[in-house]
């Protein structure tokens, strides 16, 4: 079984197109989280949720909305998508909220915007 | 502030070589977590130090953390191909505000 899976794993759109990715986790794990990986492997986290609370927005354009439908699930939709968009977004999840929390990954959902 | 410097960024090596990544922090570290990402794949936990000077072994990787609890380090003797990959430090915060933050990663290749 999956831990954290993500659909879609590639996603190919126009500028200014809306797209939406999907994030289930099945560890009974209480926060997850949105990451993005540009070319150069920089991973940055974006948001964060715990018991499907927003807790951590790292100054993320507006075009990005995530929602959580209920802990084990953080979707996220993109609006009006630009060139610089084009990168992989990882979904994770960790028990909680402590520092010394270890998070699990998602494969990733490869965007390009065209 | 809160980042961590990670160096090198690239290392190639022949495959029987080892191999050192570091971790340096100019404030105190709660943790350090490391993570390994295969070409293609996702971030994979690997291990977790917590305490001043510690040193765990996986194997052939010895991960160690600084007595000021400023750095950490990673090796790896004798590399295989299977270590092929990049090598992220990271570091938590607790709280309400709890995350990890990612170093800038080391892309290790090896050649057979």
């Amino acid at each position: 079984d999956t831990a954290v899976s993500q659909t879609p794993k590639y996603l190919v759109t126009q500028m200014g197109n809306d797209k939406s990715i999907k994030c289930e986790q099945n560890l009974g794990h209480d926060t997850m989280y949105w990451y993005k990986q540009d070319s150069k492997k920089f991973l940055k986290i974006m948001f964060s949720y715990n018991n499907k609370e927003l807790i951590i927005n790292e100054t993320v354009p507006n075009r990005f909305s995530p929602k959580s439908p209920d802990k084990a699930h953080l979707n996220l939709h993109i609006n009006s998508l630009e060139l610089g968009d084009s990168a992989v977004y990882f979904c994770a999840s960790s028990q909680g909220t402590v520092a010394t929390d270890t998070q699990y990954f998602g494969p990733g959902t490869r965007l390009t915007v065209l | 502030g809160q980042q961590v410097m990670q160096i090198p960024q690239y290392q190639h090596v022949q495959e029987g070589e080892d191999f050192t990544t570091y971790c340096n922090s100019s404030t105190t570290l709660s943790n350090i977590q490391w993570y390994k990402q295969r070409p293609g794949g996702h971030p994979v936990f690997l291990i977790q130090l917590v305490k001043s000077g510690e040193v765990k072994k996986q194997k052939r990787l010895t991960f160690q953390f600084g007595e000021a609890k400023k750095n950490s380090s990673l090796h790896i003797t004798a590399t295989q191909t299977t270590d092929v990959g990049t090598y992220f430090c990271a570091r938590g915060s607790g709280g309400s505000n709890y995350k990890l933050t990612f170093g800038k990663g080391t892309l290790l290749t090896v050649n057979p």
